[in-house]
């Protein structure tokens, strides 16, 4: 079975400053995806970022980059230059890379502070 | 492009009464997923169909819910009778999945369901 854990329930960062959140899974498996999603107060999910298991390298999407420790099975997610809009719930997701079924954990609310 | 269409965006009903969610997945996509958000369970998946056939009902809560794809571009979700435990978001999503190496899964806006 595959779980997925955010032990950090809320957090909070000044504008512009960085915050990083944590995630950490367990699974037997060796080829998978990890993503994270923000989910802002309009409810709406949205993909920040993904991470190929198989990929040494570490994902980037212009303030969002990834920390993924393969053999320690932590996936965290640094904002860099934090905006009132980064302002949201966010979850970290996981998928077998042969599978179609997300397992998320149970989401770090972040609120950017003016 | 047009994401994830879901209507309605909110649904209010009575206990016992059929509610039926809709969803209309990106085109050209071919799996199509129906999750439930509540701060009880967090998000958990229901159910999700392959070129239209349902691959895994498991978490399916009970009869009551059931969930069709009669085409590509259209799925529905139907609560009968509805219970006011079933008070949650609901979220469709879709992808394109060969068997092969998954894809992302984009998410509609969710309906808001609220069982009297």
């Amino acid at each position: 079975a595959q779980t997925v854990t955010q032990s950090q329930p809320e957090m909070s960062v000044q504008e512009a400053e960085t915050v990083t959140l944590s995630c950490t899974y367990d699974t037997s498996e060796n080829n998978y995806y990890l993503f994270w999603y923000k989910q802002p107060p309009s409810r709406q999910m949205i993909l920040v970022i993904r991470q190929e298991a198989y990929k040494q390298q570490n994902a980037t999407e212009n303030r969002f980059s990834v920390n993924f420790q393969k053999a320690a099975k932590s996936f965290s997610l640094k904002i860099s230059d934090s905006q009132l809009g980064d302002t949201a719930m966010y979850f970290c997701a996981f998928m077998i890379r042969q599978g179609n079924n997300l397992f998320f954990g149970t989401g770090t609310r972040l609120t950017v502070i003016p | 492009d047009a994401g994830v269409i879901q209507s309605p965006r909110h649904e209010v009903t009575e206990m016992g009464q059929e509610v039926t969610l809709r969803c209309k997945p990106i085109s050209g996509h071919n799996s199509l997923f129906w999750y439930r958000q509540t701060m009880m369970r967090g998000l958990e998946l229901l159910i999700y169909f392959n070129n239209n056939v349902p691959i895994d009902d498991s978490g399916m809560p009970e009869d009551r819910f059931s969930a069709k794809m009669p085409n590509a571009s259209f799925s529905t979700l139907k609560i009968q009778p509805s219970e006011p435990r079933d008070s949650a978001v609901y979220f469709c999503a879709s992808s394109f999945w060969l068997g092969g190496p998954s894809d992302t899964q984009y998410f509609g806006p969710g309906t808001r369901l609220t069982v009297l």
